[in-house]
């Protein structure tokens, strides 16, 4: 059965200190592993796709990596708008184009 | 360009009251989704669309749940005699291609369905 876990449900930093999310996943035939940001209220905001192992993306202060089991987006000197949750999804092989969802970190960035 | 809409934005319905939840997707944007989110979850997928047909709906929970897209552009997910277990978020999203490269999906801002 495809799945997503992300850890940890929850972190809280300092503004200036760097970290990593992970999603760790298995699914039958990875088409591609989706990030997105939400905001509490809102619906979520697409960061990233990785499509294949070894694949890096960068936007600002994010930068998503992806091996055959999991990714990971590290976050580098993060400021306080950087809080929100962040959500991994994988969208596998075959006919369908559904993405499966993890249940996100909880991300939390102090001044 | 405008993103993906979604109306109403609050839904308060009591039990048995039937509901209409309606999509404006991305104009131009060939797949359509509906996903449900329960508070501290992620989303969970519900139906797909590419265009106007309904190619998979292997994710709504009853046969209380109906969803269509009549002319390949706005969605409406219908839900009758509503339960109180259906109290939740209904997010929709639209991608611009339904298979390859750049099918990431755009979110709307979801309808929050509380069934009293």
């Amino acid at each position: 059965e495809d799945q997503v876990t992300q850890s940890p449900e929850a972190l809280r930093l300092q503004e200036g200190e760097s970290s990593s999310l992970n999603c760790s996943y298995t699914v039958s035939g990875l088409r591609g592993l989706f990030w997105y940001r939400q905001d509490p209220g809102k619906g979520p905001e697409f960061l990233f796709t990785l499509y294949s192992a070894g694949e890096e993306k960068e936007k600002e202060r994010l930068k998503a990596t992806l091996t055959k089991k999991e990714s990971f987006l590290h976050i580098t000197a993060p400021k306080p708008e950087d809080s929100a949750t962040y959500l991994c999804a994988v969208q596998a092989g075959g006919a369908t184009n559904k993405l499966i969802f993890g249940t996100g970190t909880l991300l939390a960035v102090q001044p | 360009g405008a993103g993906v809409s979604q109306s109403p934005r609050y839904k308060v319905a009591k039990r048995g009251q039937d509901v209409a939840l309606r999509c404006d997707p991305i104009s131009g944007h060939v797949s359509l989704f509906w996903y449900q989110q329960a508070l501290g979850q992620g989303p969970e997928f519900l139906t797909y669309f590419q265009n106007e047909a309904q190619l998979d709906k292997s994710g709504l929970p009853s046969d209380r749940f109906f969803a269509e897209r009549p002319e390949g552009s706005v969605s409406t997910l219908k839900i009758q005699r509503t339960q109180q277990e259906d109290s939740a978020v209904y997010l929709c999203a639209s991608s611009l291609f339904s298979r390859g490269l750049n099918n990431e999906q755009f979110f709307g801002p979801g309808t929050r369905l509380t069934v009293l």
